[in-house]
């Protein structure tokens, strides 16, 4: 079953744009990151956000998390065409094992 | 490149057979898992390795089944293949310790006809 579910499911920009995606979750965590996919191959680790953070940043990425409402987000900042992909949360209750969501589509057009 | 290696890249099995796929986990890592991507779905974790022992498993039949050897690499095998099997199976690996980030292989496509 999928613990997180991404908002939007889809999500079409230009270049230069910032980019936003959301991910709720439904039981307590220890951890939650973002992944990205490209054309269906592996997944890249972009960022890891602990249960005792608020906000995290990696380069154009800012992760925020919010454990009362149990939702995060995820924010690229001046977007680039390479940032079209499928971005996925996944959160973490024992060690190591992700839950994942459904995903979201971003576009990012020249 | 995340030293994880997966293979084979792509596959196409009959239904009712049998298949193996293969993963070599990223070096000073002994945790390996395996997920199931169906299209346009998330990853769903299929089972965890550690030190050679099952250490957790998701909603799977028993004919998903696997193996980590002491060089922490892993198999995943799956018998009497249905069609629904069809999906990109990913291999992670990571240190088994709490906050960790995994690590991605680029997957196995399998293709069940």
């Amino acid at each position: 079953s999928q613990q997180g579910e991404e908002d939007p499911q889809a999500l079409s920009i230009q270049e230069g744009e910032n980019a936003t995606m959301n991910c709720s979750y439904k039981t307590s965590i220890n951890n939650l990151q973002w992944y990205r996919q490209n054309s269906g191959r592996g997944l890249v680790h972009l960022i890891l956000i602990r249960s005792n953070e608020r906000e995290k940043h990696s380069g154009r990425l800012r992760v925020t998390l919010d454990t009362s409402k149990k939702s995060s987000s995820l924010l690229i900042t001046a977007s680039r065409a390479a940032d079209t992909a499928s971005y996925f949360c996944a959160t973490t209750e024992g060690y190591s094992t992700l839950t994942f969501g459904k995903g979201t589509m971003l576009l990012v057009s020249p | 490149e995340t030293g994880v290696t997966q293979s084979p890249t792509h596959l196409i099995k009959t239904r009712g057979q049998q298949v193996t796929l293969r993963c070599s986990s990223q070096s000073g890592h002994n945790t390996v898992s395996w997920y199931q991507q169906a299209l346009g779905q998330g990853p769903q974790f299929i089972f965890q390795y550690y030190r050679e022992e099952e250490n957790g498993r998701g909603n799977f039949p028993p004919r998903f089944s696997g193996l980590q050897f002491p060089n922490y690499s892993s198999e995943l095998n799956v018998n009497a293949l249905e069609l629904d099997d069809s999906a990109l199976y990913l291999c992670a690996s990571s240190a088994n310790t709490v906050n960790t980030e995994a690590f991605f292989g680029q997957g196995t496509r399998l293709t069940v006809v």
